[in-house]
This record gives C-alpha cells, structure tokens and sequence, in this order.
C-alpha cells in the first residue's frame, strides 16, 4: 500500500516557470522525503523534512508540510530542462515499519520545456 | 568515491529460473533495501536489511528472498521467476541513525519471458 500520493500525476511547464508539487499521507510521520528520477536512472534524494519542521529550502527548492493536513509540497522556481524528471514523496513511520523504511508514492512526471 | 552498484543491469530470463540479483555498497552502510519499480506503482518494497544476518520481508516480498552476509551485498534471489516479476528492481542503502535518506543503485531491468 502507498502511503504517499503525489499531485498531479503529470506536469508540463515553461523554463523559467516555478513547479509545485504535492503529496498526501495517511498516518503520522517522523519524516517525509522527496526524490528524483531521471529517466532510466535511480532515484536522487533532493531534501528530508522532519515532522517538526514546517518548511525547508535547497537551492532552488522549498518543502513545505503541515503535518495537521497530512500534505507535503515541493516547490521548484525557475525551473529548467534539466529539472524534467519524476518527483517522488516517501514518508517514514512507526506505522511503516520504522523510520528508516520509506513508503514512496507514485510520482510526479515533470516535463520543463525550452 | 563511495558508491552503490547492482548487477546485471538488463536481464532476460525464462520462467521457472531462478535468477539472483546482485547488489553492493561502498558506503558501509548498515541499511540496505530492495525495490521494485513497475508504471503506476511507484516503487515497493521487496525486503530490506538492517545489518549483517538480519533480513525482513517488504509489502511484495512473495517469491523473493535475501540474505546478509556482510555489509556491502544484500543480492535479491527470484526462487522461480515468473511473468509478474518482470520488472526494474533498485537496491539503496542507507546508514543507522537519524539520517534517512536513502541512497539508490542505477536498477535491473528483468524481463520474464
């Protein structure tokens, strides 16, 4: 079972445009975790916040979450091609088994064009 | 550098076989998982492991299993491959404590023909 849901399933923007995605979990977290894929590769972990924490920034990224709302969201600004990629959330979570155990969800497809 | 590989990276196999997964780590890392990555899914967890001779099963662990004996291998054995099994598999690692962010192998790629 998932216990992240990314929104939307598929985003298409303009370089220079921000990117927002989001995600959805079902039960208490220690930690959420946004990842990125490139096609044909592995996953890039991009940031980690922790259920205390309401927001984070990493270059050009901001992580939001509001742990009352079960919601995470990643923002990109100013995006560029080299950001298409698919954006996962994970979560961890006693109820996941641990906090070191990530339950990912399906994804954000990305695609920035020039 | 520190570094995560997995072996082969495409594999084409009959069902029945019994077709083994390689995976090691550099980053002597005491957590190691393994994934499988299918459309609309995302990924899920096949079984991981959080140090030497300790092993659990994930949400899909029927039909897999693995075993630890060192830190830098944790290989993903298919008993008897099937055709849901066809699949790309990752293997990431990450280290004890309160750092969790995991890090990600390249992946398989099994066909089961």
């Amino acid at each position: 079972s998932q216990q992240g849901e990314e929104d939307p399933q598929a985003l298409s923007i303009q370089e220079g445009e921000n990117a927002t995605m989001n995600c959805s979990y079902k039960t208490s977290i220690n930690n959420l975790q946004w990842y990125r894929q490139n096609s044909g590769r592995g996953l890039v972990h991009l940031i980690l916040i922790r259920s205390n924490e309401r927001e984070k920034h990493s270059g050009r990224l901001r992580v939001t979450l509001d742990t009352s709302k079960k919601s995470s969201s990643l923002l990109i600004t100013a995006s560029r091609a080299a950001d298409t990629a698919s954006y996962f959330c994970a979560t961890g979570s006693v109820a996941s088994g641990g906090y070191n155990k990530l339950i990912f969800g399906a994804g954000t497809r990305l695609a920035v064009h020039p | 550098d520190a570094e995560i590989t997995q072996s082969p990276r495409h594999k084409i196999t009959e069902t029945g076989r019994q077709v083994t997964l390689a995976c090691h780590q550099t980053w002597n890392h005491n957590n190691m998982f393994w994934y499988r990555q299918d459309l609309g899914h995302g990924l899920r967890l096949i079984h991981y492991s959080y140090g030497v001779h300790d092993t659990n099963k994930g949400e899909v662990s029927d039909g897999y299993s693995v075993s630890r004996s060192n830190t830098e291998d944790l290989p993903l054995t298919l008993e008897s491959a099937a055709s849901s099994q066809t699949s790309v598999y990752f293997c990431a690692s990450s280290p004890s404590g309160r750092t969790y962010e995991q890090y990600f192998g390249p992946g398989t790629r099994l066909t089961v023909t």
